[in-house]
């Protein structure tokens, strides 16, 4: 079984630009989860999505947004970039289950120079 | 909304011993608390996961137990090996939210 794939690995990007992040779940899970993960901090929620729609919203500016798509992918969008914006960006699914837990992707490493 | 507090921030053991790490939470709904394992360059993989209508749980050398009535849950980990040097983060999630909380991390480094 193929596990939650992101893309890009790497993501390198200016100040003020927009980014794309994106998430394939693990066939056969609804929900897709995007957190941030600050270079020596934990993991902070960003977005969650099921069924194609936002369910809940972390303590982010708007400038983060994303959507998932009718075969349950999940994109993120970042504008207007900044600097604190730097992090491992992380992606997870599961199940529609509140006993069943994350699979995570690898993450996609975002910097803006 | 859910607070998870996790400590200690950094351990070092020697191996073959045990390593224990503690997490609190604050919502007294939260029914699902899993346990993952980071290692450099990846993302967290799951390792283990207990629900609040059971106590312990083990799976060989690792095993988490949970205090509802002290809003509290542990992970163990014994006969400890290289391997085992990562960063480990709990979590907990509350009845219908489908959103885990995540504590701040422990850096767990094996001493051979």
């Amino acid at each position: 079984e193929a596990g939650v794939t992101q893309s890009p690995t790497h993501l390198i990007k200016t100040r003020g630009q927009q980014a794309t992040l994106r998430c394939s779940p693990i066939s056969g899970h609804t929900s897709v989860y995007w957190y941030q993960q600050a270079l020596g901090l934990g993991l902070q929620f960003l977005l969650w999505y099921d069924e194609g729609e936002e369910r809940n919203r972390g303590n982010f500016p708007p400038r983060f947004s994303g959507r998932q798509f009718p075969n349950y992918s999940s994109e993120l969008n970042v504008n207007a970039l900044e600097l604190e914006d730097s992090a491992l960006y992380l992606c997870a699914s599961s199940l529609k289950q509140v006993s069943s837990g994350y699979t995570f992707g690898s993450g996609t490493r975002l910097t803006v120079v | 909304g859910e607070n998870v507090e996790q400590h200690p921030s950094t351990l070092s053991v020697q191996e073959g011993d045990s390593a224990v790490i503690k997490c609190t939470y604050s919502d007294s709904a939260s029914n699902y608390f899993p346990w993952y394992k980071q290692e450099l360059g990846k993302g967290p993989q799951l390792i283990i996961d207990i629900r609040s209508n059971v106590g312990e749980k083990k799976d060989q050398r690792i095993a988490v137990t949970l205090n509802k009535t002290a809003k509290h849950f542990s992970l163990h980990i014994t006969e400890t090996q290289p391997e085992d040097s990562a960063v480990y983060f709990c979590a907990g999630r509350s009845f219908g939210n489908e959103k885990l909380t995540f504590g701040t991390g422990t850096r767990l480094t094996i001493i051979p």
